[in-house]
């Protein structure tokens, strides 16, 4: 069974610059999440998707990040315009369905903001 | 907001010893998950206990789950250099019903061989 999948392993942009992270979660799992794990910190969820529907994006920095999962498959995080804060690593993880289930997690994208 | 807090933040121990390390959370939860992270790579789920159960074993791994102390431990028996990585504990909460999962900043363990 193939992993969740994620693009690019590494981003360097410069601040102010967008930046769009690709994701695409193991087969039949419906549900899917984004996190931003800052050096030395746990990850942070900033939103859940089941299906293509949002189930919660309250951590979600809405002025400058925003996601879809159009077709309820794979899902892009996109960060426009970045900010030096924004350096962290964006895992994505998916799971079956959403309600206390294991997750399983991508290798996630180091982004770096100069 | 991060509900679940490990303690220590970091642990060194020698191969073969016994590592222990704790999380407490502030709110009532349906379930607690443990994760290990390896130096830049992802999330690996390690193992589940819910509210209902005490403890749980997985091969060399003993979770304890205390829902009137808000609190459960990871035991690892038996370390090997292969066990050093960073450890989570996630818990749910559920405002309006929705599940959010939530992290603690982890233990960070270092087994020398």
């Amino acid at each position: 069974e193939a992993g969740v999948a994620q693009s690019p392993r590494y981003k360097i942009i410069e601040k102010r610059q967008s930046v769009a992270f690709w994701c695409n979660p193991i087969s039949g799992h419906a549900t899917l999440y984004w996190y931003q794990q800052i050096l030395g910190q746990g990850p942070k969820l900033l939103i859940q998707f089941q299906n293509n529907g949002v189930v919660d994006d309250s951590q979600l920095p809405k002025d400058r990040f925003s996601a879809e999962r159009l077709k309820g498959v794979d899902s892009t995080l996109k960060i426009q315009p970045a900010k030096l804060e924004d350096s962290a690593v964006y895992l994505c993880a998916s799971s079956l369905f959403a309600g206390q289930e294991t997750q399983y997690f991508g290798p996630g994208t180091r982004l770096l903001v100069l | 907001s991060q509900q679940g807090e490990e303690d220590p933040q970091a642990l060194s121990i020698q191969e073969g010893e016994n590592a222990t390390m704790n999380c407490s959370y502030k709110t009532s939860i349906n379930n607690l998950q443990w994760y290990r992270q390896n130096s830049g790579r992802g999330l690996v789920h390690l193992i589940l206990i819910r509210s209902n159960e005490r403890e749980k074993h997985s091969g060399r791994l003993r979770v304890t789950l205390d829902t009137s102390k808000k609190s459960s431990s990871l035991l690892i028996t038996a370390s090997r250099a292969a066990d050093t990585a960073s450890y989570f504990c996630a818990t749910d909460e559920e405002p309006g019903g929705s599940y959010i999962p939530t992290f603690g900043r982890g233990t960070s363990l270092i087994v020398h061989p």
